[in-house]
């Protein structure tokens, strides 16, 4: 089964709109951390934004926030005011730590489109 | 400020040569990953070290490939025998200890020919 599932291969957004990528994920251990990351078209990863399982807010940096949902199991990566810059593929990831490990599990991504 | 670096971007092999890919981790970072990632698709977790130690290598194929990360120098990913589906972006990631944030490298996008 898999352990990150973005549903959605591809989004298209107007320039200036908010856009919500969907990320669920599936664990049992009670201490995990989620990632979001940008792989823009030249193909280096960028870190956007984390969320540990026990913080009590959602994290928020800039333009991106993150909508946790522990019950639900999701972790939904919002991007305010979209910019054309924007336009590339989209990560979410969870960190485990299975015999202390840390290693990240990554999602398949989601093809994010901004259109002027 | 330097960031993860890793050499060479691009590499260009043909099938039955060996692959070495270099990673040096952001200054402070003792947390070495090795990802994988094939066309298409997210990345894929091959192996953990610390300086001099594999922590964790159950994601890298048992032959052919090896990892190490020294007391002095870059960490090393290296592909023997290289074969067409060894053709992928190789990415490196560090953090520092104690932290959450792993922080990736540009990537080496290997071909083999």
């Amino acid at each position: 089964a898999q352990k990150i599932t973005q549903t959605q291969p591809g989004m298209f957004v107007q320039e200036k709109e908010a856009v919500t990528l969907d990320c669920t994920y599936d664990t049992s251990d009670p201490s995990y951390g989620l990632f979001w990351y940008k792989q823009p078209s030249s193909g280096e990863m960028i870190f956007l934004i984390y969320q540990g399982s026990y913080d009590q807010q959602n994290a928020t940096e800039g333009r991106y926030s993150l909508n946790f949902q522990k019950a639900r199991k999701s972790a939904n990566l919002v991007i305010s005011a979209s910019q054309l810059g924007d336009s590339a593929m989209y990560f979410c990831a969870m960190r485990e730590n299975q015999g202390g490990s840390e290693k990240l599990v990554f999602g398949k991504g989601t093809k994010l489109t901004v259109n002027p | 400020n330097a960031g993860v670096m890793q050499n060479p971007r691009h590499l260009v092999r043909r099938r039955g040569q060996e692959a070495r890919l270099r990673c040096s981790p952001v200054k402070g970072h003792s947390h070495v990953y090795w990802y994988r990632q094939l066309p298409e698709e997210g990345l894929k977790f091959m192996v953990y070290l610390q300086k001099e130690n594999i922590i964790d290598e159950s994601g890298m194929p048992k032959e052919r490939f090896s990892a190490e990360f020294p007391k002095e120098g870059p960490s090393i990913l290296r592909i023997q025998q290289v074969v067409r589906g060894d053709s992928a972006a190789y990415f490196c990631a560090s953090k520092r200890q104690g932290t959450d944030t792993q922080y990736f490298g540009p990537g080496t996008r290997l071909t083999v020919l």
